[in-house]
């Protein structure tokens, strides 16, 4: 079936460091793109969600990219802190009778040395 | 956004045995979803929860062994049947409102089987 890969599983950072973690997605359809940090023992909390009409979104030290040429998506963090070490995952949703069920990357572990 | 309380946080249950984990929201959703997150790994989605019908599972998973309830727009469950070691993963709920961004999701319940 359809899916989403991240490029790279684990990320090593130094504190005030800009991180980037890449995202592949395979289905043309997918309309709606979230961004997801996971810490231990928690469940994925949001960070950034970015629609297909748009190819970049700015939040609060994140900014998320979305090339549909090459179906890529990426999160860009910056002056990244030792509470960004999380797990990061993007997920995808096609819309329409899909809408909510969302279809999620493998993870990157994102730690960031003080 | 709408706050998630899902219940038992987590559990620790013989094989054979059954789990039901309690999701409860705190306003009225449209769509409530059930995932699947196996140790190291990635959220898989196991069924969209609909309010006053069947819930609507996906590929791989069934009723017999994940029967969810989904009485009001508020309230779901997912029980987890004939448990086996394999069955060990953690569990989230999520809702997906169309008045907020994103999907939203609860801290998760960590079923262990023995």
């Amino acid at each position: 079936g359809e899916s989403v890969g991240l490029h790279l599983p684990t990320l090593s950072v130094q504190e005030g460091d800009n991180s980037i973690i890449n995202c592949a997605y395979s289905n043309s359809a997918s309309d709606y793109f979230i961004w997801y940090k996971q810490e231990s023992g928690k469940g994925p909390q949001f960070i950034i969600d970015i629609r297909s009409n748009m190819d970049k979104r700015q939040g609060q030290r994140v900014t998320v990219l979305l090339n549909k040429t090459v179906k890529h998506l990426s999160l860009q963090i910056a002056a990244t802190q030792p509470g960004d070490s999380a797990v990061y995952f993007c997920a995808e949703n096609a819309g329409g009778t899909s809408y909510g069920k969302l279809t999620f990357g493998q993870g990157t572990i994102l730690t960031v040395h003080p | 956004s709408a706050v998630i309380s899902q219940k038992p946080s987590r559990d620790i249950c013989q094989r054979g045995t059954s789990l039901t984990i309690q999701c409860q929201v705190d306003s009225q959703v449209t769509m409530m979803f059930w995932y699947r997150q196996q140790p190291g790994q990635s959220l898989t989605l196991i069924a969209t929860a609909n309010q006053g019908s069947e819930a609507t599972y996906e590929s791989g998973f069934v009723i017999d062994k994940f029967p969810i309830s989904r009485p009001n727009l508020t309230f779901s469950t997912l029980t987890v049947s004939n448990m086996s070691p394999e069955d060990s993963s953690i569990y989230l709920c999520s809702v997906a409102d169309r008045n907020s961004y994103g999907y939203t999701f609860g801290s998760g319940t960590r079923l262990t089987v023995v």
